[in-house]
């Protein structure tokens, strides 16, 4: 089956504490995205990658980091430096060709730092 | 900048209702996509519709039925008939052009729909 899994669905961690976000997609596209989500606000982007070895900031980077070596792959780190973790994310990928391709959403991590 | 606006947070119906979700829209761009996403409560969103600034016409598919209308830069979502599976978070997203944007979705805050029985 093609998909997107992040993996795991509920995590725990201590304030100070990195921890890392996984995102894998068998889809073969070439574009991944990371969204936070917050209860009553829409997503919002914070890393983006459209090829192997390279990424964008998006809207809230700050806190974050990324890294894109397998096209497979899109981890997201959450840092100490970001001041509130606790949130719902989302990894998505898209096909990255001429013309528009919609995004498709894996089924989300939901990070709780206390 | 580029901007989607849902006004209506929570909407609650009865089963068989008809029900629509306003969606309103802000870009620069002559060319831009259009998008309606469905969340349920297990957190996936799970993609609906995409449409094109140039394509307006509507779309039915099955339920669900769609108004693209330029002149008021609305994209609005209705369910016929509605029914208690569609509980949900609907997300409306707007996309710009790749020159000016790349593949950024922008994002409304939802509508949280709630179907009684």
């Amino acid at each position: 089956d093609g998909g997107i899994t992040q993996s795991p669905k509920y995590l725990f961690r201590k304030e100070g504490q990195n921890v890392t976000l996984s995102c894998e997609q068998n889809l073969n596209h070439d574009a991944m995205y990371w969204y936070r989500q917050d209860p009553g606000q829409g997503l919002r982007l914070i890393y983006y990658s459209q090829i192997v070895n390279d990424f964008q900031k998006g809207d809230i980077a700050e806190g974050y980091s990324v890294s894109r070596e397998k096209k497979e792959s899109f981890p997201l780190t959450v840092t100490s430096a970001q001041k509130n973790p606790t949130a719902f994310y989302l990894c998505a990928s898209s096909a990255h060709y001429v013309g528009v391709y919609e995004q498709y959403f894996g089924p989300g991590t939901r990070l709780t730092v206390t | 900048a580029q901007k989607v606006t849902q006004a209506q947070t929570e909407i609650s119906v009865v089963e068989k209702e008809d029900v629509t979700l306003d969606c309103v829209y802000e870009t620069r761009d002559t060319t831009y996509y259009l998008f309606w996403y469905k969340q349920p409560p297990s957190g996936e969103l799970v993609f609906l519709i995409r449409r094109n600034s140039f394509d307006e016409q509507n779309e039915i598919s099955g339920r669900y039925s769609w108004n693209f209308q330029k002149s008021t830069s609305s994209f609005n979502f209705t369910i016929t008939a509605s029914q208690v599976v569609d509980s949900a978070v609907y997300f409306c997203a707007l996309r710009g052009e790749r020159k000016s944007s790349g593949d950024k979705l922008t994002f409304g805050t939802g509508t949280r729909l709630a179907v009684r029985p």
